[in-house]
């Protein structure tokens, strides 16, 4: 069955630093979102992108995220400058179908715990 | 500001029994309403969507909406220990791309 991988499955790295989390959607879907989970904390929309450009971002999607679909297959997630709040797994999802329609189902990647020190 | 409401729980339910979890929701301008089970540590899973009033059976799994209400259900029928994880309701509003999710209710299937 397709799945959503993701890279790294665990990125440490220093505040200040930059980070690029990974993902491959499953191949033949057209929209592409991040989430992130602080721990024990809900999941939180970060942004959705369909046709390389963002579709909906959230108010966490700030100037220092950005996202790109580099080739047909990886879909990015950039952390410019990483704070220590920014420690959370990090989920990314692909459909087939815009969201909310009435067959929209978005499949998760397993997730890229980042942690900043 | 949109909002999604579960009960933190933990819900607690003996192997066999129905689970039953609810989740509210702030706007009325919704379209489509999601479950989802996540495992510790694991990211999560569909399990059921819904998108008019009424109820909506999957094998065990059976959503219900009122939107008159803000209130969709899950209830899970014939638990068993393997159930046991935290429930996500979500929801997307008319219009937009945003997903948002409840805290999750967590579920203990007791063998």
């Amino acid at each position: 069955e397709p799945e959503v991988t993701q890279t790294p499955s665990h990125q440490v790295t220093q505040m200040g630093q930059e980070v690029i989390l990974r993902c491959v959607p499953i191949s033949n879907h057209l929209y592409f979102y991040w989430y992130r989970q602080i721990l024990g904390q809900k999941v939180e929309f970060l942004v959705s992108f369909y046709n390389n450009e963002i579709s909906e971002k959230s108010e966490i999607f700030d100037d220092q995220f950005s996202v790109e679909r580099p080739d047909g297959s990886n879909f990015t997630l950039k952390i410019r400058s990483t704070k220590l709040e920014d420690s959370a797994m990090y989920f990314c999802a692909s459909s087939d179908i815009t969201a909310g329609a009435s067959t929209d189902t978005q499949y998760f990647g397993p997730g890229t715990r980042l942690t900043v020190l | 500001q949109k909002e999604v409401e579960q009960n933190s729980g933990p819900l607690s339910v003996p192997e066999g029994a129905i689970a039953s979890l609810n989740c509210t929701y702030s706007d009325r301008g919704s379209q489509s309403f999601f479950w989802y089970r996540q495992y510790s540590g694991k990211s999560p899973e569909l399990i059921m969507s819904i998108y008019s009033n009424g109820d909506k059976e999957d094998g065990r799994f059976t959503a219900q909406l009122n939107k008159a209400s803000q209130y969709v259900s899950l209830l899970i029928r014939d638990s068993q220990p393997s159930d046991s994880a935290t429930y996500l309701c979500a929801v997307i509003w008319t219009g937009g791309f945003k997903t948002i999710f409840g805290a999750g209710t967590r579920l203990f299937v007791k063998a």
